[in-house]
């Protein structure tokens, strides 16, 4: 079974700039996660999707940060402007069905975003 | 947040047993997982407890206690490989939240 596929793996930009993270999730997965995760931190949830249903995202930074599930499948997170705290790995996860339920979230390897 | 409260740091010998402990809100508690997460790569994982008790798999083992909001997991027989973070996982309202992460370090 093909895993929770992440692109790019490594991005570098300048504050202000905008960036873009896509995620493909494991065939037939219908919740999508997306956090962040600082160095040395666990990873905070940004937004959790059920099919193309947002079910959370109290943590999104809603000025700069937006996310979209098209079609309950592929997603991409957005960050416009990005500033310096943004610097973290980005990791998306799917599950079956929702965490509450008993099903494990599997993680892709993460997009590791630098802010200079 | 979840309020999800684990140890930042353990250490222990090759062979020798560790236990995390980690607390959790229970408001909309709906179940609790553990995941390693090795330096570098993406959490995988390890446990999930619903209901109250021990569930052990080889050398880890994972506790619930819903009343007291309490979870540990268990590492048995400990190898270097196993130094990694582990992360206490709630899930509340059904929503996934992650503690900071317990850095396990195993010394010869």
């Amino acid at each position: 079974e093909a895993g929770v596929a992440q692109s790019p793996r490594y991005k570098i930009i300048e504050k202000r700039q905008s960036v873009a993270f896509w995620c493909n999730p494991i065939s037939g997965h219908a919740t999508l996660y997306w956090y962040q995760q600082i160095l040395g931190q666990g990873p905070k949830l940004l937004i959790q999707f059920q099919n193309n249903g947002v079910v959370d995202d109290s943590q999104l930074p809603k000025d700069r940060f937006s996310a979209e599930r098209l079609k309950g499948v592929d997603s991409t997170l957005k960050i416009q402007p990005a500033k310096l705290e943004d610097s973290a790995v980005y990791l998306c996860a799917s599950s079956t069905e929702r965490a509450g339920e008993g099903y494990e979230a599997f993680f892709g390897q993460g997009t590791r975003l630098t802010v200079v | 947040g979840q309020n999800i409260d684990q140890p930042t740091e353990m250490t222990a010998t090759e062979g020798a047993i560790v236990q995390i402990n980690c607390t959790y809100q229970t408001s909309g508690f709906n179940g609790l997982f553990w995941y390693q997460q090795h330096a570098g790569e993406a959490p995988t994982f390890l446990s999930y407890n619903v209901l109250d008790g021990l569930e052990e798999k080889g050398r880890f083992s994972s506790f619930l206690s819903r009343s007291k909001g309490y979870s540990y997991l268990l590492l048995k027989e400990l190898q270097m490989k196993d130094s990694a973070s582990y992360l206490c996982a709630g899930s509340n309202d059904y929503k996934l939240s992650f503690g900071a992460g317990t850095t396990v370090t195993v010394r010869a």
